[in-house]
This record gives C-alpha cells, sequence and structure tokens, in this order.
C-alpha cells in the first residue's frame, strides 16, 4: 500500500461548479499537509498548508484534514478554467524535513 | 528575487553519458531537495540537503550523486546514463517558515530524455 493515494483523474468540470479534491494515507504521524498546484511543463507551486486537523480557507480554496479518518481534502469554490492544473497533495510527520507527495489529479475546467 | 533556477531546461542524453544538472536559489534557504517526476507517478525525491556539506539520499538515489559546497547551488549528476533516467527533475529549496512547515519552493524543471 502506497503511504499517499491520489486518484490520478482526469476530473473534468463546467466552470464555476464546486471541485472536491482528496488524498488518504496511511501513516498516522503525517502532521504537515499541502497543497500544490503544477500547470503543464511547469514546476509544482504551493496553494495551501495545513498543519495537523481542521480547516483553512483562502479565498476560493479550502484545506481540510481529517486525520481521524486519514483524509485530506481540497475544495475549488467558482472554478475557472485557469484552475485546469495538476494538483498534488504532499504530507510529512514531525521532525523531518521530507514530504512525501501523491502522485497528483489531474483537473479540467470546462468554459 | 529569481527564486529557484535550474540548466538546463530539456536535455537528450545518449546512454552512458554523463551530465550535472544545476540548481540555485537566492532565498538563502538552507534545505535543498532533488525529486524527478515520471507520468502518472508524482514526485519521487532523489537526494536532499540540509545545509551546506551535508548531504543524504531520498527514496530513488541509485544512478544519481549530489555536492552542496554552497547554501545557494545544489547540483545533480548523472554518471552512465540509462533510459530509466529518462524523467523531468524538479529541484526545490525550503525554510523552517511559520510553524515548521517547511513548504518548498521549486524551480522550473529540467526535461531529460536518454536513449
Amino acid at each position: 500500500q502506497k503511504e499517499v493515494e491520489q486518484d490520478p483523474g482526469p476530473l473534468s468540470v463546467p466552470e464555476g461548479a464546486i471541485v472536491s479534491l482528496n488524498c488518504t494515507y496511511s501513516n498516522s504521524a503525517f502532521q504537515y499537509f499541502m497543497w500544490y498546484r503544477q500547470y503543464s511543463r511547469k514546476g509544482p507551486e504551493l496553494l495551501m498548508y495545513t498543519y495537523s486537523s481542521g480547516n483553512k480557507e483562502d479565498g476560493r480554496f479550502t484545506a481540510q484534514v481529517d486525520k481521524s479518518s486519514k483524509y485530506i481534502s481540497l475544495f475549488i469554490r467558482d472554478s475557472q478554467p485557469s484552475d485546469s492544473a495538476t494538483y498534488l497533495c504532499a504530507m510529512r510527520p514531525s521532525g523531518t524535513y521530507k514530504y512525501i507527495f501523491g502522485t497528483g489529479t489531474r483537473l479540467k475546467v470546462l468554459a | 528575487n529569481a527564486g529557484v533556477t535550474q540548466t538546463p531546461k530539456f536535455r537528450i542524453l545518449k546512454i552512458g553519458q554523463s551530465m550535472t544538472l544545476q540548481c540555485t536559489q537566492d532565498m538563502n534557504h538552507n534545505y535543498m531537495y532533488w525529486y524527478r517526476q515520471d507520468p502518472g507517478m508524482g514526485l519521487k525525491l532523489i537526494y536532499y540537503s540540509v545545509g551546506a556539506g551535508i548531504t543524504d539520499k531520498g527514496e530513488v538515489p541509485n544512478g544519481y550523486n549530489v555536492s552542496r559546497s554552497t547554501t545557494e547551488d545544489f547540483p545533480l549528476r548523472l554518471e552512465l546514463a540509462a533510459p530509466s533516467q529518462t524523467s523531468v527533475y524538479f529541484c526545490a529549496s525550503s525554510y523552517p517558515g511559520k510553524g515548521g512547515s517547511y513548504e518548498q519552493y521549486f524551480g522550473p524543471g529540467t526535461r531529460l530524455t536518454v536513449t
């Protein structure tokens, strides 16, 4: 079993839809959770960072962590064609500097 | 502030050739990383460094070497290139940040083909 599982997609939604992207993980020691957005042929860029459990909101983006279920989510409200990209989750335990990345979910927002 | 820069952007190597992928950051970050990204496989950590003179293996180090003589530079060396090393290579740097997040900043990548 992989430490971090992420559905590769592609996920196609109409413009304006609410998008839900998810990752599951097996290591209960993970404490730091990140979401990256990667446009085609570009490097990943950090979108959201969450420590431990709870929700965090930034504009149209909301990150949720449910440690009891070992499940994290990224919600995108009022999705735009410019949100079309691959979204990578990443996580790590305390005491290390190394993140484990999911395989990424490819999102297409149709105009 | 250029962030993390990588050269070259693209390279085609013949089997058995060697090359160095360059990575430089101007953010004074102590932590630097090399990843490879294969289609559908996510990012795999090759090597990382927590400061000048200190490096350590990641998940997939075989066939690669690194050095870290300065805070800014973290070159990745490929010896005896093999087709299995065809991939996109990303360099990243990080700092402790708020609450010890160690959020990573990525370069634009080097697309390498070995034939």
